[in-house]
């Protein structure tokens, strides 16, 4: 069974502290992705990587950074957090060729 | 611009009647997918069906099926005989090429209610 694993379900956090959201997939996936979902915006893409150590940014990637020094891992860095980033962080994973998401059960952030 | 727009916030539909969930999208490609994933109260989210632009057919899937018209440039969703564990948030998507690869947009949701 096809698995993305997300670490925290749920952090609060301090404005201006370092938030790291891990993301892990045991399917072999080229692709992987960071949504934030808010209410009335739907998902929003933040950044995506397509291979190890590469990365692009999607919609609205201030104030994130990403990493992916392994293909089963994508870590999502809030810097410095702020209030306007507590959102619902989705990840996901992908073949190359597909689009077909697999997303993991989400992480719940409140920032204070 | 929107490239994925859901007009309706929410829909209300009693068990066994038929349900439309409307999507419309914007795209200059001539190549294209679009998808439909369904998320319950428990936040997960769960793929339901997908069509090529390039797709004879209109895709079905059990009691989904999506009504495509390319013209029209809308991918709606249509669920029979719904179920009240139909009740549960529909986005719809479609690929979208970046600079170094593509990854699904997704339009704003429509919450559906489904009553006994």
């Amino acid at each position: 069974d096809v698995k993305v694993t997300q670490s925290s379900r749920y952090l609060v956090k301090r404005t201006g502290e370092k938030v790291f959201l891990e993301c892990v997939q045991d399917m072999d996936h080229e692709n992987m992705f960071w949504y934030r979902q808010d209410p009335g915006l739907g998902l929003r893409l933040i950044y995506f990587s397509y291979d190890v150590k590469m990365k692009e940014k999607g919609d609205i990637p201030e104030g994130y950074s990403v990493s992916r020094e392994k293909k089963e891992r994508f870590s999502l860095i809030l810097e410095s957090a702020s209030t306007n980033q507590t959102s619902m962080y989705l990840c996901a994973s992908s073949l190359v060729n597909t689009g077909e998401l697999f997303f993991g059960e989400g992480s719940r952030l409140t920032v204070l | 611009a929107q490239k994925i727009t859901q007009t309706q916030p929410g829909m209300f539909v009693q068990e066994k009647e038929a349900v439309t969930l409307d999507c419309t999208y914007d795209t200059s490609d001539p190549s294209y997918g679009l998808f439909w994933y369904k998320q319950p109260s428990s936040g997960e989210m769960i793929f339901l069906i997908y069509q090529g632009s390039y797709d004879q057919q209109n895709a079905t899937e059990g009691r989904y099926s999506l009504n495509f018209q390319k013209a029209r440039k809308s991918a709606n969703l249509v669920i029979s005989a719904s179920q009240l564990g139909d009740s549960a948030m529909y986005f719809c998507a479609m690929r979208e090429v970046y600079q170094a690869g593509t990854a699904l947009i997704f339009g704003k949701g429509t919450t559906l209610s489904v009553s006994s």
